[in-house]
């Protein structure tokens, strides 16, 4: 099992409102991703991080914002929450690969983000 | 065309059935590839890795054909708790290309 947390599980929020979404990880992984999926819908990357100071855009736009300023923690911010925001936000970290192996990642459980 | 296409089901078997899923991609240069198993409203979790020609764990065998650029996932002897949607993933430089999924229920 992999040890990668997000808080808060659920949350239920007004439109306007300013959220984080916490996402850490205790494995040292350089590596972190955050992905938007709604039942019942493949995952989308919205943002990813190849270590400390990096952020990169994921291939679905988003209105989120991400930082790193840790390894172990990547939280991504709505500065403005909309309902179109409503959906789960699954944040992910993965460990090197070896030989020709791809990096494996590791899902945190989520967090369904609710905004009304 | 998507980068990793699978059909989405559902597949609806009964216990002790074998079923297999088959997963396409499109980048010829990828070398390793995953399937994930997501269950309902759950993160999804890694099942196996499959490379060279494939890898076998149990009750689960995934297979890689190269040439033809799928893989594909054989599950035998169903059980009721492999009812999950399973993700076929392909990389593409320092990222995973999951794919849709495909929904099994097993049922009693």
């Amino acid at each position: 099992e992999a040890d990668i947390y997000q808080t808060p599980r659920y949350l239920v929020i007004g439109t306007g409102k300013k959220i984080t979404l916490e996402c850490s990880q205790t494995m040292g992984h350089d590596k972190m991703y955050w992905y938007q999926q709604d039942p019942g819908m493949e995952l989308h990357l919205i943002h990813y991080s190849y270590g400390v100071n990096s952020t990169e855009k994921g291939d679905l736009s988003s209105e989120s914002t991400v930082s790193r300023i840790r390894t172990e923690h990547f939280p991504l911010t709505l500065e403005s929450a909309r309902p179109s925001h409503t959906s789960q936000y699954l944040c992910a970290s993965s460990s090197p690969g070896r030989g020709i192996l791809t990096d494996t990642q590791y899902f945190g459980p989520g967090t369904r983000l609710t905004v009304l | 065309r998507k980068e990793v296409e699978q059909d989405p089901g559902p597949f609806n078997v009964p216990e002790g059935a074998t079923v297999a899923f088959n997963c396409t991609y499109s980048n010829s240069a990828s070398q390793s590839f995953f399937w994930y198993r997501q269950d309902c409203r759950k993160e999804p979790k890694l099942l196996m890795s499959v490379y060279s020609s494939g890898n076998e764990d149990g009750r689960f065998t995934a297979q890689l054909n190269r040439a033809s650029q799928y893989i594909s996932l054989l599950i035998r002897d169903s059980k009721l708790s492999d009812s999950a949607t399973y993700l076929c993933v392909a990389p593409r430089t320092d990222k995973l290309i999951f794919g849709t999924g495909t929904r099994l229920q097993v049922f009693p």
